[in-house]
């Protein structure tokens, strides 16, 4: 079956410490995304990328890095820089980078720092 | 600045009665809008979309919205809720404008 798969599902780490989450998609989909979910503020743009070797800043891109080698791979690295960093955080892919194809999302990984 | 709101936190229906979830938009231009649900601990489904053309949509599971220019709206409706339905709710804009959620419980 085609999909998103985040690992791990769960993360707990200790304050000061980078940690990285994986996402990978068997779509053949061209842009992926990183979005972070906190209760009762709905979802936020992290970072995107329309195409290998290439991402752009969302809304709330400080403390957070992330790389596009391959297609398949789009992985987001929690850094110590970020300053509230414990929260559920999804990763998504459409088709292609345009306005009006879906968003197709992984089961999340929930990070816990302490 | 485009933006979504669902105003209301939570929406409590009966089983077998009709299910409303309220979303409203703002952007500049022709808007992209979505619906997707999402069960406990989970990632996002996509429900249906309104890119252009007829202002009524039908998506998955029964589920189907209406969009209105007029009133910046694209409601989500479903004719009769399943305690199956129970579920978070988001509305999106694009890829770049989410709702903060509605809760929908229905009750048996």
């Amino acid at each position: 079956d085609g999909g998103i798969t985040q690992s791990p599902k769960y993360l707990f780490r200790k304050e000061g410490q980078n940690v990285t989450l994986s996402c990978e998609q068997n779509l053949n989909h061209d842009a992926m995304y990183w979005y972070r979910q906190d209760p009762g503020q709905g979802l936020r743009l992290i970072y995107y990328s329309q195409i290998v070797n290439d991402f752009q800043k969302g809304d709330i891109a400080e403390g957070y890095s992330v790389s596009r080698e391959k297609k398949e791979s789009f992985p987001l690295t929690v850094t110590s820089a970020q300053k509230n960093p414990t929260a559920f955080y999804l990763c998504a892919s459409s088709i292609f980078s345009g306005s009006n194809s879906p968003l197709h999302f992984g089961n999340g990984t929930r990070l816990t720092v302490t | 600045a485009q933006s979504v709101a669902q105003p209301e936190d939570q929406v409590n229906v009966a089983e077998g009665n009709p299910l409303t979830v309220k979303c409203t938009y703002s952007v500049s231009g022709n808007p992209y809008l979505f619906w997707y649900v999402q069960y406990p601990n989970r990632g996002l489904q996509f429900l249906l979309k309104y890119i252009t053309g007829d202002n009524l949509v039908k998506g998955s599971y029964g589920f189907e919205a209406e969009f209105n220019k007029s009133q910046t709206s694209f409601h989500l409706k479903k004719p009769s809720a399943l305690v199956s339905d129970s579920a978070l709710y988001f509305c999106a804009l694009d890829r770049l404008a989410f709702g903060k959620g509605n809760q929908v419980v229905v009750i048996p």
